[in-house]
């Protein structure tokens, strides 16, 4: 079984300013993808970022970028200039081949002006 | 490219009544997800069809519940006796083949 753990229940940052988001997982798979997801007050889902296990390069994607350590199992979300809009819950989740997201209870964040 | 759509967005209904969602997800993708969502979690898994074909149930879908994907296009849930625990955002989720999940609207089921 699959396991993700955010120990951040909620996080400020103003406006510009950079801010990382926490997330430990635990899995017995030696295949498996990372995500984060970004969950604004309309509710929607929309995928931030993807991991693969296997890559050991960083993924970067514009202004989020996430630092993955594969043996602590750790998988961090950092934003950079945080925008207004950036202001939503954020699940950290995993997924092994083709099968179930597994998603950790959220982070708040929300970016001050 | 049109994404995942859900109808109802919002469902009220009164405890022991029978409820059905619906899902239509992006037109190519094979693989299809429900997760069940409340309030202040994250989306707990609850079944998911590759094609018409259920491959996976979790735990969490009791008797009362099920799913079909007739003919491997739009998807359906279904809670049979509705109970006040029920109350919850129903997401549904659209992948092609093993790549990542694109998640609809959500239904927000109310039971009172």
């Amino acid at each position: 079984a699959q396991t993700v753990t955010q120990s951040q229940p909620e996080m400020s940052v103003q406006e510009a300013e950079t801010v990382t988001l926490s997330c430990t997982y635990d899995t017995s798979e030696s295949n498996y993808y990372l995500f984060w997801y970004k969950q604004p007050p309309s509710r929607q889902m929309i995928l931030v970022i993807r991991q693969e296990a296997y890559k050991q390069q960083n993924a970067t994607e514009n202004r989020f970028s996430v630092n993955f350590q594969k043996a602590a199992k750790s998988f961090s979300l950092k934003i950079s200039d945080s925008q207004l809009g950036d202001t939503a819950m954020y699940f950290c989740a995993t997924e092994t081949s083709g099968s179930r997201l597994t998603f950790g209870e959220g982070t708040q964040l929300t970016v001050n002006p | 490219d049109t994404g995942v759509s859900q109808d109802p967005r919002h469902k009220i209904t009164k405890r022991g009544q029978n409820v059905t969602f619906r899902c239509d997800p992006i037109s190519e993708h094979n693989r299809l997800y429900w997760y069940r969502q409340t309030l202040g979690q994250g989306p707990e898994f609850l079944t998911y069809f590759q094609n018409e074909a259920q491959l996976e149930k979790s735990r969490l879908l009791s008797d009362r519940f099920s799913a079909e994907r007739p003919k491997g296009s739009f998807s359906t849930l279904e809670i049979q006796r509705t109970e006040q625990g029920d109350s919850a955002m129903y997401l549904c989720a659209s992948s092609p083949a093993e790549d990542e999940q694109y998640f609809g609207p959500g239904t927000r089921l109310t039971v009172t």
